[in-house]
């Protein structure tokens, strides 16, 4: 059974860089979408980005002037970066594979991620 | 940019009862990417539906999806208590702005 957790600091101050990762356990990261979700607290969904296992992304346009998605194939893991973060981007972040390309099957926990001083 | 619009952003039903979900583009997509999530408060969404009518590995057969073009649908056909929830639809990088099934 496939299992994603997510990993990084819960707190992270205005303007700085909210910094996420992601184990994959159960299965191998190669030959897979893997994308980034949030929750901002009593929201709905906003999908961030997804990264295949060769590295090539797709960003939210929304997102996309201050996201940045990675791969790391040998320890089965993938990273989020999101700069000049505000109070806006206060949210649950979410991995999650997809079966295909936006149909996601596997997810991790989610982490509440806080954006204070 | 696509927009898709659920509503009402509430239903209230009795266990037993058949429930219809309704979920509108702003314009015609592509039923391929099409995909219905359950949320329960404190969890991940749950994959319910994808590509608009398959049902994910699991997933009760009370649950179906269908249409095309700029209307879809999620049916759970017999409410059970565990089906109470927030649900959410989703095409491509857009999801929708959720449908509570909650008990009357």
């Amino acid at each position: 059974q496939v299992q994603l957790q997510e990993s990084g600091p819960g707190l992270v101050k205005p303007s700085e860089t909210l910094s996420l990762t992601c184990t994959v356990s159960g299965g191998a990261i190669s030959r897979h979408y893997w994308s980034w979700i949030r929750q901002p607290p009593g929201k709905g969904l906003e999908w961030i980005g997804y990264i295949y296992s060769s590295g090539s992304t797709v960003y939210n346009p929304s997102l996309e002037s201050r996201v940045t998605l990675s791969v790391d194939t040998s320890r089965n893991q993938f990273s989020l970066r999101l700069s000049s973060v505000t109070a806006a981007d206060t949210a649950v972040y979410y991995c999650a594979r997809s079966l295909m390309y936006f149909d996601f099957i596997y997810w991790g926990q989610g982490m509440l991620v806080t954006v204070s001083s | 940019e696509i927009v898709l619009t659920q509503s009402p952003g509430t239903l209230s039903f009795s266990p037993g009862d058949r429930a219809t979900l309704s979920c509108r583009a702003s314009q015609a997509v592509s039923s391929d990417y099409v995909a219905w999530y359950q949320q329960k408060p404190g969890q991940a969404p749950k994959l319910l539906i994808y590509a608009a009518s398959s049902r994910a590995t699991g997933i009760p057969d009370r649950f179906s999806g269908a249409g095309s073009g700029t209307a879809f649908t999620l049916t759970i056909s017999r409410l059970e208590s565990d089906d109470f929830a927030m649900y959410y639809c989703q095409q491509g990088g857009t999801f929708g702005g959720g449908t509570k099934v909650e008990i009357k």
